[in-house]
């Protein structure tokens, strides 16, 4: 089973306008984290906001938010006001346990295009 | 400004020939990774290294190799076993914690001739 979906390939937005972008995990380890990428054109991936397994509250970092819920097994991530350098690929990962040598799991992306 | 650089950005590789693709942090970080990124697809993990001298396969080590002489650096060889070699590849490390996200460089495209 994959620890890590996204459905989305692709998504549209208009500029000014909020998008939600899809991720779902799987895990039973009660202890995991979850994390949001973004991998403009330039290759490099660049940490958006991250989400603790016993956090209570959703986490949020400026324009970014994390829709977590938890019996679900989703982790959405809503981006408000979308900009045009919001166009990028969008990457879900999971970390499970606290070890420091625990791999992190990706899902396959999620495009976005932001348009004017 | 502390973070990790690769290098080279565009590397190209003939039959048979192995190929090391260099990964250096300064931010002093313990541990540090390889991922592979093909087209539509999540990055795939190669190799990972928690400690000096010491490092662990990932899902897809099969024609790889890396060593860890140094804290800040994890270099990575494609070897002639590995037969699609062409991809994407990322560096990261991160630090102790359990929030403690990855910093990635700004990759490899490694390509055969």
């Amino acid at each position: 089973a994959q620890k890590i979906t996204q459905t989305q390939p692709g998504m549209f937005v208009q500029e000014k306008e909020a998008v939600t972008l899809d991720c779902t995990y799987d895990t039973s380890d009660p202890s995991y984290g979850l994390f949001w990428y973004k991998q403009p054109s330039s290759g490099e991936m660049i940490f958006l906001i991250y989400q603790g397994s016993y956090d209570q509250q959703n986490a949020t970092e400026g324009r970014y938010s994390l829709n977590f819920q938890k019996a679900r097994k989703s982790a959405n991530l809503v981006i408000s006001a979308s900009q045009l350098g919001d166009s990028a690929m969008y990457f879900c990962a999971m970390r499970e346990g606290w070890n420091t040598g625990n791999q992190f799991y990706f899902g396959t992306g999620t495009s976005l295009t932001v348009i004017p | 400004d502390g973070g990790i650089t690769q290098s080279p950005k565009y590397l190209f590789r003939k039959e048979g020939q192995n190929v090391t693709l260099s990964c250096e942090q300064n931010l002093n970080h313990d541990a540090m990774y390889w991922y592979r990124q093909d087209p539509g697809q999540g990055l795939r993990l190669i190799y990972y290294s928690q400690i000096v001298n010491d490092f662990q396969k990932g899902d897809i080590a099969e024609g790889y190799s890396v060593s860890r002489e140094k804290k800040e650096s994890f270099p990575l060889t494609v070897t002639s076993a590995q037969k699609n070699p062409t991809a994407f590849y990322l560096c990261a490390s991160r630090n102790r914690g359990s929030g403690e996200k990855l910093f990635f460089g700004s990759g490899t495209q490694l390509s055969v001739l």
